[in-house]
């Protein structure tokens, strides 16, 4: 089982301020199976990126994914007072999956 | 558009099974697997397992081996996902989901598992 391990586990910052969420595999995972979701409170979880770097239907370009491998990143290049959320990374090839536990960006 | 309608939500005892529907629309069924993941209060997102409708085939995450069946009926577009020997552990919300660049996800069932 491919185990995800996200940074930082809280990301406390100020609207407007450019967040950096970190994914890390422990083996190698094909970038076409990487995926970001956004989660908030009492919400089923919403996709923001997949395939490691295309944006989904809707998401704002503020947001963009990179990283390849066992390294990934999601950036969101200035915080908008809606972005303050839980963060998941998700892979999702071989007929398996698995997410990692989660950054909760706050505001500080 | 696109949507995965979940039933209702669910109160089982300890030891009981339990079975959640999710009806797809918008879109051939038959066509994109089907996923299921849990999420307990305040917890991380958990990944149950996934299941082709085309096929029936399905593949499960090793901790609910045994425990998870996962079926679907083609001629009302539903997948069914269903969880045995229930504990108290398995309390949470469970989600079926498209894992691909739709990113639809149904609106979750809440399972209380309680004596």
């Amino acid at each position: 089982e491919i185990v995800l391990t996200q940074s930082p586990g809280t990301l406390s910052l100020s609207p407007g301020e450019r967040a950096t969420l970190s994914c890390r595999a422990s083996q190698s995972v094909s970038s076409s199976y990487l995926a970001w979701y956004q989660q908030k409170p009492g919400q089923a979880p919403r996709l923001l990126i997949y395939g490691a770097s295309s944006r989904a239907t809707g998401i704002p370009d503020r947001f963009s994914g990179s990283g390849s491998g066992t390294d990934f990143t999601l950036t969101i290049s200035r915080l908008e007072p809606e972005d303050f959320a839980v963060y998941y990374c998700q892979q999702y090839g071989s007929s398996s999956s698995t997410f990692g536990p989660g950054t909760k960006v706050d505001i500080k | 558009q696109v949507q995965l309608v979940q039933s209702g939500a669910e109160v089982k005892k300890p030891g009981a099974s339990v079975k959640v529907s999710c009806k797809a629309s918008g879109y051939t069924f038959t066509s994109y697997d089907i996923n299921w993941v849990r999420q307990a209060t305040g917890q991380g997102l958990e990944w149950m397992g996934w299941m082709n409708p085309n096929s029936g085939n399905t593949g499960y995450a090793q901790k609910f081996q045994g425990r998870v069946t996962m079926t679907r009926n083609t001629s009302i577009s539903t997948a069914y996902m269903e969880l045995s020997s229930l504990r108290s552990e398995d309390t949470a919300v469970y989600y079926c989901a498209r894992v691909d660049s739709s990113g639809c996800w149904g609106q979750g069932t809440l399972v209380t598992v309680s004596s």
